[in-house]
């Protein structure tokens, strides 16, 4: 059973507009989510989180919501660069849970020059 | 220093050899994790060390032994592989202060023939 479901395998952009990435999640009891990009042959780099505690947290051209009620969290890369290419993967963790994270099977974003 | 590096960064190797794999971080961190990942699925978790020791083991299959020689190396030790365990193999480690937020290292592409 995915706890973490990404549903949307590619994503297409235009540089400069918005891109936005989507991430589901089941278990209520996570509490704390993250964003990491990877670039093929490299392994993922770490990029944005969010604490339940909070709704959106903002770093440059990276924004993420979080809609606990829906269960639902979203990454937003405001304007897209065409480095900004790579697969994104979201990923939740559980308090006490000794740092373990469940990630989803990630979004091929494509950004177009 | 921020990274994580992986050596071998390719390894073929066959069904009764023993080969290992090296992690090294000099970021201080204190935990350190090996994940398997199969092509386009996500990162699953292996091994979690803490403070050096083995604070979780996934169920993993005893043809794979770590060890954490130290607070900056990890090595994960490979013995009568199976062809079903060719995957990308990487390593992680995250700061203290700020668990969930996990530094990968490159990967090593390992085939097991």
């Amino acid at each position: 059973d995915q706890q973490v479901k990404q549903n949307s395998p590619s994503l297409s952009v235009q540089e400069g507009r918005i891109s936005i990435l989507n991430c589901d999640y089941t278990n209520s009891m996570f509490d704390y989510f993250l964003w990491y990009k990877k670039y093929p042959a490299e392994g993922p780099t770490f990029l944005i989180s969010i604490s339940s505690i909070k709704d959106k947290n903002e770093d440059g051209r990276f924004t993420v919501f979080l809609n606990k009620s829906a269960k639902h969290l979203s990454l937003h890369i405001v304007p897209s660069q065409p480095g900004d290419s790579a697969v994104y993967f979201c990923a939740a963790s559980v308090a006490g849970s000794a740092r373990q994270l469940t990630f989803g099977s990630g979004t091929q974003l494509t950004v177009l020059p | 220093d921020t990274e994580v590096t992986q050596t071998p960064k390719h390894l073929v190797m066959g069904m009764t050899n023993k080969k290992s794999l090296k992690c090294e971080q000099h970021m201080g961190h204190r935990a350190m994790y090996w994940y398997k990942q199969k092509a386009k699925k996500p990162p699953e978790l292996m091994f979690v060390y803490s403070y050096e020791k083995l604070s979780i083991n996934e169920s993993v299959p005893s043809r794979f032994s770590p060890e954490c020689p130290n607070s900056s190396l990890l090595n994960l030790h490979l013995h009568a592989l199976q062809p079903e365990d060719s995957a990308l193999y990487l390593c992680a480690s995250s700061p203290t202060g700020r668990p969930y937020e996990q530094y990968f290292g490159p990967g090593t592409r390992l085939t097991v023939t």
